[in-house]
């Protein structure tokens, strides 16, 4: 089983659109992020929600947790081309110290 | 403030032959952490020094790698010898505590032929 899996796997909107992104996990977090990664290079912590938040709002980022159905979304609002990049949610939990659990990740495309 | 740097940001080799990565936290950071991501899939935990001890060295997929901190600075790893398999791209991170938001490297793309 695959802790921290995105979906879509693939994102392609227009300039201006919202995007959401979504992630499941399978086991009990203590925190939930997302990270951003533009093309090669590295990789840009966005947002960290707690386990016991439920939303989380940082400039144009939204994002939601919910434990009962071990997901997250994370929504971009009024998307911008310089958005266009690889999206990540990670986790770490109460068995697994400092170490995060990262999925596969969403490439979004944000179209001028 | 630096980032953290990796060096070489790319390195082909030959399976058998050996690589050695090398990663420069932030100043100051005690937690240092390597992950790699192969042929596109997730990105994986490999190990956590903190300072100059291997606080969890779980996600190490073999005795081929080796890494190092010396001295509670830069940290370096090495595979010895590599195989195809080894291919991907390998991050290092840092951070000043446990569980606070990583800062990663742009990361060495490694390709064994």
């Amino acid at each position: 089983s695959q802790q921290g899996e995105e979906d879509p796997q693939a994102l392609s909107i227009q300039e201006g659109e919202n995007a959401t992104m979504n992630c499941s996990y399978k086991t009990s977090i203590n925190n939930l992020q997302w990270y951003r990664q533009n093309s090669g290079r590295g990789l840009v912590h966005l947002i960290l929600i707690r386990s016991n938040e439920r939303e989380k709002h940082s400039g144009r980022l939204r994002v939601t947790l919910d434990t009962s159905k071990k997901s997250s979304s994370l929504l971009i609002t009024a998307s911008r081309a310089a958005d266009t990049a690889s999206y990540f949610c990670a986790t770490d939990g109460e068995t697994s110290g400092s170490r995060l659990t990262f999925g596969e990740g969403t490439q979004l495309t944000v179209n001028p | 403030e630096a980032g953290v740097t990796q060096f070489p940001s790319h390195s082909v080799i030959e399976k058998g032959q050996t690589v050695t990565l090398r990663c420069d936290p932030i100043s100051g950071h005690d937690n240092l952490y390597w992950y790699r991501r192969v042929m596109g899939k997730e990105i994986k935990f490999l190990l956590h020094f903190v300072k100059e001890s291997k606080q969890d060295e779980s996600g190490m997929p073999n005795n081929r790698f080796l890494a190092e901190r010396t001295g509670g600075t830069y940290s370096t790893l090495k595979v010895q010898p590599a195989e195809l398999e080894d291919s991907g791209v390998y991050f290092c991170a840092s951070n000043e505590r446990p569980n606070s938001p990583l800062h990663f490297g742009n990361g060495t793309r490694l390709t064994v032929t």
